[in-house]
Order: C-alpha cells, then sequence, then structure tokens
C-alpha cells in the first residue's frame, strides 16, 4: 500500500461545476498538507497549504483536512475550463530535521465549457 | 521576478552520454530538490539539498549526482548508468529545509535514444 492514494482520474465535469478531489494516506505522522495543481509540460504550482485539521478557503478553493480519516480534499467551486489540469495532493512530517513531503499520483480534472 | 528557472526547455541525448540539467532560483530559499516524473507515477525525489556543500540521496538517487556549491544553483547530472533516463525531471526549492512548502521550476523534458 502506498502511502498516499489519488484517484488518477480523469474526472470530467461540466463547466461550472463543484470538483471534489481527494487523497488518502496511511502514516498519521502527516502534519503537513498540499495541493498543487500542474497543467501539461509545467511544473506543478502551490494552490494550497494545510497544518493539522480543518478547513481552509483561498478564493473558489477550499482545503479540507480529516486526520481522523486520514483523508484530504479539495473543493473547487464554480469550476472553469482554465481548471483542466492535474492536481497533485502531498504531505508532509518531520524526518531527520526535514519535512520531505510524499506526492500523490495526481488526479486529471477535464472542465468542458 | 522571483522564481527557479531550469534549462534547457527539452534535452535531448544519445545512450552512454551523461548530461547536466540546470536548475537555478533567486528566492534565496536554502532547500533545493531534484524530482524524477514520469507518467502515472507522480514525482520521485532524486535528489535533495538543505545548505551550501551538502545534499542527500532520495529515493532514486541511482544513476544520478548533484552538487550545491552556490544557494542558488543545484546542477542534476544523469549518467549513462541511469538505466531509463528519458522522464520530464523538476526541481524545486523551499524556505528552509524545514519548509515543506516547495515552489517548482517549469521542467526539463529528457530524452535519451
Amino acid at each position: 500500500q502506498k502511502e498516499v492514494e489519488q484517484d488518477p482520474g480523469p474526472l470530467s465535469v461540466p463547466e461550472g461545476a463543484i470538483v471534489s478531489l481527494n487523497c488518502t494516506y496511511s502514516n498519521s505522522a502527516f502534519q503537513y498538507f498540499m495541493w498543487y495543481r500542474q497543467y501539461s509540460r509545467k511544473g506543478p504550482e502551490l494552490l494550497m497549504y494545510t497544518y493539522s485539521s480543518g478547513n481552509k478557503e483561498d478564493g473558489r478553493f477550499t482545503a479540507q483536512v480529516d486526520k481522523s480519516s486520514k483523508y484530504i480534499s479539495l473543493f473547487i467551486r464554480d469550476s472553469q475550463p482554465s481548471d483542466s489540469a492535474t492536481y497533485l495532493c502531498a504531505m508532509s512530517h518531520a524526518s531527520g530535521g526535514s519535512y520531505i513531503p510524499t506526492f500523490g499520483r495526481g488526479t486529471s480534472l477535464i472542465v468542458h465549457p | 521576478d522571483g522564481g527557479i528557472t531550469q534549462s534547457p526547455k527539452y534535452l535531448f541525448r544519445k545512450e552512454g552520454q551523461n548530461v547536466t540539467l540546470s536548475c537555478e532560483q533567486n528566492l534565496n530559499h536554502d532547500a533545493m530538490y531534484w524530482y524524477r516524473q514520469d507518467p502515472g507515477q507522480g514525482l520521485r525525489l532524486i535528489y535533495y539539498s538543505q545548505i551550501v556543500n551538502d545534499f542527500q540521496k532520495g529515493d532514486i538517487a541511482e544513476g544520478y549526482s548533484v552538487s550545491r556549491e552556490k544557494k542558488e544553483s543545484f546542477p542534476l547530472t544523469v549518467t549513462s548508468a541511469q538505466k531509463n533516463p528519458t522522464a520530464f525531471y523538476l526541481c524545486a526549492s523551499s524556505i528552509a529545509a524545514g519548509g515543506s512548502e516547495q515552489y517548482f521550476g517549469p521542467g526539463t523534458r529528457l530524452t535519451v535514444t
């Protein structure tokens, strides 16, 4: 079992839909949780960064962490075709003085007009 | 503009040749990282460096080498010992070794034939 599991998709939704992207993990030591957006043939871009449990909102994006269930989510409201990309979750904890993140494999999202 | 630059964007080499990928950052970040991304596999850590003149192996260091002579620069050499070098290579940096928020460069696509 991988430490971080993420459904690769693709997830196809109509423009304006609410999108839910999810990751599960097995290591209860993870404390920091990130979501990255990666367009085709580009580097990942940090979208959201959360410490421990709870919700964090930034514009149309909401990140949610449920440590008791070892489950994190990214919600995108009013999705746009420009949101079509691969979304990577990542999480980390202190290990030997560093916090190297472990990445999920990414979910491909397609928002069609 | 602050950021991470990787060059070149596309690189072609013959099998048996060593090749060096460039990564430069002007974010004044202490830590730098190299990842390899293959389709459906997510990001895999090759090497990372927390300070100048020091670096550690990641999960897939075999066939790769790095140096960190300057804070701004972290070049990666793909040696002929790397059995399957064709991939998308991503460089990242973070404010400190304890900083989980990584910022990525645009990537270099290496093709070895």
